[in-house]
């Protein structure tokens, strides 16, 4: 079965510094999204992407952060200048409709030192 | 605004026991709800789902009914076994929303054999 796969499974990564966390969604799909989840909190929503462009983002989705799809198979998040409290699990999922389910992948785990 | 709270956990059963996960919401009209569930050292699985009020989702002996009276979509399976030791996360899609999910803060399960 097809799955979204994101890679690294761990990043570490030094305040400030810039990481990029990458997925490959699955092939067809044309709906992206970004989740976190802080150690011990929700799942939180931060931000969809369709036809090239963000559908949606949430307050957490700051100037700080940017999602690319430079090709046909990657989907990537950007954070600038990382921070302490940007350490979480981070998911991404995507779909192939609009009434389909989202499919994940198994998250990158982010610490920031 | 739309949220999910779900019973805090862990969850610790025996083999065979009877399990329920509450789950409640709050959200505007009839939002979509469902079940995903994490493997250790994987990603979000989507389990069961249900779209309209008394529609009951059900997957591998798990059931979930839409209540909308009690605005409540609480997890139920008869005879609970040892690898359905997991993170259960309640979440929902809003209205007339296609996008973001909205996640409750996941409860974790133990079995024991």
């Amino acid at each position: 079965e097809p799955e979204v796969t994101q890679t690294p499974s761990h990043q570490v990564t030094q305040m400030g510094q810039e990481v990029i966390l990458r997925c490959v969604p699955i092939s067809n799909h044309l709906y992206f999204y970004w989740y976190r989840q802080i150690l011990g909190q929700k799942v939180e929503f931060l931000v969809s992407f369709y036809n090239n462009e963000i559908s949606e983002k949430s307050e957490i989705f700051d100037d700080q952060f940017s999602v690319e799809r430079p090709d046909g198979s990657n989907f990537t998040l950007k954070i600038r200048s990382t921070k302490l409290e940007d350490s979480a699990m981070y998911f991404c999922a995507s779909k192939n409709g609009r009434d389909q389910p989202q499919h994940f992948g198994d998250g990158t785990r982010l610490s920031i030192l | 605004g739309n949220s999910v709270t779900q019973m805090e956990g862990p969850v610790t059963l025996s083999e065979e026991a009877f399990l329920t996960i509450n789950c409640t919401y709050t959200a505007t009209g009839y939002p979509s709800l469902f079940w995903y569930v994490q493997y250790p050292g994987e990603g979000l699985q989507l389990l069961l789902k249900a779209t309209k009020a008394d529609d009951k989702g059900s997957n591998k002996g798990f059931e979930a009914t839409y209540r909308k009276e009690t605005t409540s979509f609480h997890l139920e399976k008869g005879s609970v076994q040892v690898s359905d030791s997991a993170v259960y996360f309640c979440a929902l899609i809003p209205m007339n929303r296609d996008d973001k999910i909205i996640f409750g803060k996941g409860t974790r399960l133990h079995i024991l054999p």
